[in-house]
């Protein structure tokens, strides 16, 4: 069975522009979590989808979007982008579970570098 | 609040010598624990988990971890670490209703010759 696929692997960005990320879950999984990673940071939380529904969000501005579509896939959108959005951005996937959780299998992440 | 605490960010560690990982959670609940690994570049990959049951869970690559629920810690331990071993080691606690995970910062793990 195929993991997690995220595109593009890399991206080079400049402040002011936007991107669109995006994951391909494991067959079968309907839950996508996307979480930020940096040195000062560490792992951030930033939303989780299922069946097209976002139900929860961490901390992030605004400018932080994604969605979810029929097929799980799952994009993000980071809009007016800045310095330190630079990151890297993985994906996660789950099998459906509701009122349970379930383990995820992470996805090798895209790189962002704003310049 | 959910939180993770790896108190050590870095730990340096013989070939063949043992491991142990600290990590101590804060979840009100009884938590769902994970070790996941993350080679420079890669991305996250689960050693093992706690869901419930036995507190002493084995893992892959020849790890195990013990849940000790009076301590709130849930430490990670290899017996014999290999020089592939080295890599950066993540604690995380996953909540039920919040549909997230919330991770630890992590221990780079160093392994020398």
């Amino acid at each position: 069975k195929a993991g997690v696929t995220q595109t593009p692997r890399y991206l080079i960005k400049t402040r002011g522009q936007q991107v669109t990320l995006s994951c391909s879950p494991i067959s079968g999984h309907r839950s996508v979590s996307w979480y930020q990673q940096t040195p000062g940071q560490g792992l951030q939380f930033l939303f989780e989808y299922f069946s097209e529904t976002q139900r929860n969000k961490g901390n992030f501005p605004g400018r932080f979007s994604g969605r979810q579509f029929s097929n799980s896939r799952s994009e993000m959108n980071v809009s007016t982008l800045e310095l330190g959005d630079s990151a890297l951005y993985l994906c996660a996937s789950s099998l459906p579970g509701p009122g349970t959780y379930n383990e995820q299998f992470f996805g090798p992440g895209t790189r962002l570098t704003v310049l | 609040a959910q939180s993770v605490t790896q108190p050590d960010i870095h730990i340096t560690v013989s070939e063949g010598a043992s491991l142990e990982l600290r990590c101590n959670y804060s979840y009100g609940a009884t938590p769902y624990l994970f070790w996941y690994v993350q080679s420079p570049g890669q991305g996250l990959q689960l050693l093992l988990k706690y869901f419930s049951g036995d507190t002493l869970v084995q893992g892959i690559k020849g790890f195990e971890a013990e849940f000790k629920r009076s301590q709130s810690s849930f430490n990670l331990r290899k017996p014999s670490v290999h020089w592939s071993d080295a890599a950066e080691y993540f604690c995380a606690v996953g909540a039920t209703g919040g549909f997230k995970t919330i991770f630890g910062a992590g221990t780079r793990l160093f392994v020398k010759a």
